[in-house]
């Protein structure tokens, strides 16, 4: 069974481009989060998707967004991209609720913003 | 949110050690994961453990959730050990995660 799989896997970007990133989940699997790692401040939850809904989302700023499209895959937007954008972006997916059932992440995406 | 706090911060061990590394959490959890990050970034599955004890190898964790605290157990480690372990609880649907255990095991 395949795992969660994230493209690209790694990415250099200049500052006020956007980048796009996808993560495939597991066969069957509907819930997609995303967690964006840091040195400084570690992994920090960014939004969840469930059946091509989105119900939770981080605090982070209106230049990340995501969506999910009906087949689960899930993709995440970073638009007019900034140094501090740099990190590891995870994502993670659940067969269904995320408190009731277990998460798989993918190898994560990492991105550099120069 | 919920505040999830790991120690110790950094561990290093001989090879063939024990070890045992803590969880903190700071209200109820639906859910507690405790991962191992390879070198690449990826977050490996060690244990999906809300309550109880489990064991898989020389690996096991304990999550006692009326007292808010998972422990995760390494025994006779090894070096292909090290890295760094998180736990992640959830609440609703997102994880919140501790800023993790980095350990060095030494041959």
């Amino acid at each position: 069974k395949a795992g969660v799989t994230q493209t690209p896997r790694y990415l250099i970007k200049t500052r006020g481009q956007q980048v796009t990133l996808s993560c495939s989940p597991i066969s069957g699997h509907r819930s997609v989060s995303w967690y964006q790692q840091t040195p400084g401040q570690g992994l920090q939850f960014l939004f969840e998707y469930f059946s091509e809904t989105q119900r939770n989302k981080g605090n982070f700023p209106g230049r990340f967004s995501g969506r999910q499209f009906s087949n689960s895959r899930s993709e995440m937007n970073v638009s007019t991209l900034e140094l501090g954008d740099s990190a590891l972006y995870l994502c993670a997916s659940s067969l269904g609720d995320l408190p009731n059932t277990e998460a798989f992440f993918g190898q994560g995406t990492r991105l550099t913003v120069v | 949110g919920i505040q999830v706090e790991q120690s110790p911060p950094d561990l290093i061990l001989q090879e063939g050690a024990n070890s045992t590394l803590r969880c903190n959490f700071s209200d109820s959890v639906n859910n507690l994961q405790w991962f191992h990050q390879n070198p690449w970034g990826q977050l490996i599955n060690l244990f999906y453990i809300p309550s109880g004890t489990k064991q898989n190898g020389r690996l096991s964790a304990t999550t006692v959730a009326t007292e808010r605290y998972s422990l995760l157990y390494i025994s006779s480690s090894q070096t292909t050990d090290s890295g760094v372990y998180f736990c992640a609880v959830t609440t609703g649907n997102q994880f919140y995660f501790g800023t993790g255990t980095s350990l060095t095991v030494i041959p």
